[in-house]
């Protein structure tokens, strides 16, 4: 079974902290992704990363920044917390597309606050 | 401009009944994939079913089927006999493009369902 964690399900921070919400897969799937998830909106995508070393923004960055420096594992950072980013952050993953079996696989979500 | 329609932000069924769940979407792509998830109260999403846009027939995973019109651009999600442990949070997703878009998602905004005995 393919897994996704999370290091954390519920942070706390308060304003202008650096955070790091981190995400690991061991299936060596090449897509990584991170999304918010807020109450009427869905997810939103953040970032996502098809391989080591390379990022691509989605529909809202700002504010976001992502690392990604082995196969495993992305990081989702927030160089200066605001209020405005209290949400839910769930990271996926998925291997490179395959037509049959292409979906992606979540990881349980950190639920952060920031105060 | 949203890309996924949820209209229904909740609803209520009763248990051992059949549920539809409603999502449109709107692409100009011709290769697509249409998913359905379900996030219980615990936060987790969980793959359902897929439908792949040149997939001819609807997609049946057990107790999940997806009634696909392409035509009307709607990807709608039947649960047949409902279970208490289908309470949870429904999401549509869409993946536009071909293999080179990198798998990005768009998703709708989600519908609740809680099943009552």
């Amino acid at each position: 079974d393919v897994k996704v964690t999370q290091s954390s399900r519920y942070l706390v921070k308060r304003t202008g902290e650096k955070v790091f919400l981190e995400c690991v897969q061991d299936m060596d799937h090449e897509n990584m992704f991170w999304y918010r998830q807020d109450p009427g909106l869905g997810l939103r995508l953040i970032y996502f990363s098809y391989d080591v070393k390379m990022k691509e923004k989605g529909d809202i960055p700002e504010g976001y920044s992502v690392s990604r420096e082995k196969k495993e594992r992305f990081s989702l950072i927030l160089e200066s917390a605001s209020t405005n980013q209290t949400s839910m952050y769930l990271c996926a993953s998925s291997p490179i597309r395959d037509r049959n079996t292409d979906t992606q696989y979540f990881g349980p979500g950190t639920r952060l606050t920031v105060l | 401009a949203q890309k996924i329609t949820q209209t229904q932000p909740g609803m209520f069924v009763q248990e051992k009944e059949a549920v539809t769940l409603d999502c449109t979407y709107d692409t100009s792509d011709q290769s697509y994939g249409l998913f359905w998830y379900k996030q219980p109260s615990s936060g987790e999403m969980i793959f359902l079913i897929y439908q792949g846009s040149y997939d001819e027939q609807n997609a049946t995973e057990g107790r999940y089927s997806l009634n696909f019109q392409k035509a009307r651009k709607s990807a709608n999600l039947v649960i047949s006999a409902s279970q208490l442990g289908d309470s949870a949070m429904y999401f549509c997703a869409m993946r536009e493009g071909p293999a080179d878009s990198w798998g990005k998602f768009q998703f709708g905004a989600g519908t609740q369902v809680v099943v009552t005995p």
